[in-house]
């Protein structure tokens, strides 16, 4: 069974400040992983994801995740965040072939703070 | 943008009602995905397509039922709609080739019973 945590329900942080959001995965097959946003009143996009080759992603808007396998994660980071990067933020696991139906981890709510 | 749309974006019904949210893309995508958000809960997967006429259960199944009777249509219908069905609803296509995929998700449909 494949599972994903976020740690993290919620991440309160100043503007221009760095910000982590962690992710923990389990799987016993190889693993693809996403990162959603959900900006309010809207549905998710895609933020970054990995599948395979370097283990660290970047998004167009100054995030990045690195994929750990011996730590299973995926943590989402940004030097320097924004106002408007207030968001939900989903870490998903998926799996190769198949129905593909991905584990969802429950979200972390980014709240940006002038 | 994956070209899906959902109808209607809000809505508010009285419980015992039945309610019938649709799903449109535009893409040809051969999967197709209902989730409800929840606070607390993350997204969790009500239902799925595998093609016209080809559906299954999700996580969360009890009190829905789907229907694919054309490629750019998924219909989730709540039979009779209770309060714990008080949600946000969103349809989600699978894109992807070589075993790797992603979902891309509608804007989604707030629903309210009262």
């Amino acid at each position: 069974a494949q599972s994903v945590t976020q740690l993290d329900s919620q991440v309160p942080v100043f503007e221009e400040a760095p910000v982590e959001l962690r992710c923990n995965y389990s799987s016993s097959v190889s693993v693809y992983l996403f990162w959603y946003v959900q900006y309010p009143n809207q549905g998710l996009q895609l933020l970054l994801k990995y599948l395979s080759g370097s283990t660290l992603v970047e998004s167009i808007n100054g995030f990045e995740a690195e994929f750990n396998k011996s730590q299973t994660s995926f943590h989402l980071r940004k030097p320097s965040v924004h106002i408007s990067d207030t968001a939900e933020y989903f870490c998903a696991l998926g799996a190769s072939g198949g129905s593909y139906i991905p584990t969802f981890g429950r979200g972390t709510s980014l709240i940006v703070h002038p | 943008d994956a070209g899906i749309t959902q109808s209607p974006r809000h809505k508010v019904t009285e419980t015992g009602t039945p309610v019938t949210l649709r799903c449109h893309q535009t893409e040809n995508h051969r999967y197709m995905y209902w989730y409800r958000q929840d606070p607390g809960h993350g997204l969790r997967l009500i239902h799925y397509s595998y093609g016209v006429k080809d559906t299954d259960k999700g996580e969360v199944s009890d009190g829905y039922s789907v229907s694919r009777s054309k490629t750019e249509d998924f219909l989730l219908t709540l039979e009779s709609a209770t309060s714990s069905q008080t949600s946000v609803y969103f349809c989600a296509i699978r894109e992807g080739t070589g075993g790797t995929y992603e979902q891309y998700f509608g804007p989604g449909t707030r629903l309210t019973v009262t």
